[in-house]
């Protein structure tokens, strides 16, 4: 089984409707990380959480919001989801005391209409 | 300017070409060096790491990392078929857990 898994893999909605991307990890990493990417942008940071208490923002927060529901659980939301938000969403743990080497899912590719 | 500059390619060589793929970056801070790399429809997946400069190995790969000019470099021995991906390299400088992405290499080996 994989070490981080995101649903849905992938997700057609229509501009304005709330939508929400799920991550579990089974690593036991406390910290976990939602990236989008798009191309020639690369991979950029969009919040980060060391813990289920502690939720930051990254490069990239506005038109998002998360949620750590357990140190396996991190979901992210999109309020609102516009035309410019399709991209490809990933989600990421990392082990503070493994040199910070970040584990990536599989991806969820997100159409905006 | 990007923290870390990266030429997207593509890079096309024959299989069994030696290849080089090679980032810039310009945060003095940086300590810790990866390269990833990332198949078409999948996440990325860690390849090498390295802790400031020098080299290290691992099979037909070598990660080397020059800090005097800033340079980051990923050789592929023997390449093969199965080596065609995006290969992203990312440094982050050890005191926080951020890491800083290029905008990844495009590399196709050909038979």
């Amino acid at each position: 089984d994989a070490d981080v898994t995101q649903t849905p893999r992938n997700r057609i909605t229509k501009t304005g409707k709330r939508i929400m991307l799920e991550c579990s990890q089974t690593k036991g990493h406390d910290r976990m990380y939602w990236y989008r990417q798009d191309p020639g942008l690369g991979l950029r940071l969009i919040y980060y959480s060391f813990d289920v208490k502690d939720i930051n923002k990254g490069e990239i927060s506005d038109g998002y919001s998360v949620s750590r529901q357990a140190q396996a659980k991190f979901s992210l939301s999109l309020e609102s989801a516009i035309p410019n938000q399709t991209a490809l969403y990933f989600c990421a743990t990392s082990d503070p005391h493994a040199q910070e080497t970040q584990y990536f899912g599989p991806g969820t590719r997100l159409l905006v209409l | 300017q990007k923290e870390v500059e990266q030429d997207p390619g593509p890079l096309s060589v024959p299989e069994g070409a030696i290849v080089s793929l090679n980032c810039t970056y310009s945060n003095s801070a940086f300590q810790y060096f990866m390269w990833y790399r990332q198949y078409s429809r999948k996440g990325p997946e860690l390849l090498m790491y390295t802790y400031s400069s020098g080299n290290k190995e691992d099979g037909r790969f070598t990660a080397q990392v020059d800090k005097s000019s800033k340079y980051i470099s990923l050789f592929i021995r023997d390449s093969q078929p199965s080596d065609s991906a995006t290969y992203l390299c990312a440094s982050h400088t050890g005191t926080a857990s951020k890491l800083t992405f290029g905008t990844g290499t495009r590399l196709q080996v050909t038979l």
